[in-house]
């Protein structure tokens, strides 16, 4: 069945970086695009951006450009968010979700990664 | 502040009909299509209506959505229950070049 499975909670201290893996099995890692999501204790979802996990190429949301990195392994089927210079705002829950055919409605969720900012 | 508005809240008694509301402008709804997205406590957001009246197969046909110039409204027919959730409509904004949410809104089955 189509999954997309990602690493482990992560606790980081401020300004350090943090690397999430989205691991993707069932389909054709390569047809779809994937995008991340977070989403912090007690508020609403927030866009980070997506990558084609294809080409490579991404789109990052204006708020986190400079600070977010996307990347993918095809071989592997793995997509990567990496977030660096982490404040304490940033401990939050951080999804990657699979669009529905060329749209942008994301119909494949992955379990979430907790990561924690705190010193 | 989120691009999309949505109420915080909304609430209904089993059987009723409501609606939720989702307002943007016209680099947002105005020119893409309308998601739903209903997410229960502790769990992943699961995509309720695409294409702004679409429902993905096993959502149930309780849930329909609709578009009308720069706004969007979800409506749950028959509430149950299990409807209790967050709600979020999103969009692809053109202007930020990128998936924009609404703030979402807590549905209370009373």
């Amino acid at each position: 069945q189509v999954q997309l499975v990602q690493s482990g909670a992560e606790v980081k201290k401020p300004g350090a970086s943090v690397k999430v893996s989205c691991k993707a099995s069932g389909y054709t890692f390569t047809g779809y695009y994937m995008h991340w999501v977070r989403q912090a204790p007690g508020q609403g979802l927030e866009w980070m951006g997506r990558i084609n996990p294809n080409s490579g190429g991404t789109n990052y949301a204006p708020k986190f450009q400079g600070r977010v990195t996307m990347t993918r392994d095809k071989s592997i089927s793995t997509a990567y968010m990496e977030l660096s210079r982490l404040r304490s705002d940033d401990t939050a829950v951080y999804s990657c979700a699979r669009v529905v055919g060329d749209s942008n409605a994301l119909d494949i969720w992955g379990q979430g990664t907790m990561v924690t900012v705190s010193s | 502040q989120s691009v999309l508005t949505q109420p915080p809240s909304a609430s209904g008694t089993p059987g009723q009909r409501v609606t939720i509301s989702c307002s943007g402008s016209s680099s947002n709804i105005g020119s893409n299509y309308v998601y739903w997205y209903q997410q229960l406590p502790g769990t992943a957001p699961k995509l309720l209506i695409y294409g702004n009246n679409q429902r993905p197969s096993g959502v149930p046909d309780r849930f329909s959505g609709s578009k009308s110039g720069t706004s969007a409204s979800l409506a749950i027919s028959g509430l149950r229950s299990e409807d209790e959730a967050d709600y979020y409509c999103a969009a692809w904004d053109d202007s930020l070049s990128g998936v924009v949410f609404g703030g979402g809104t807590k549905l209370t089955v009373l």
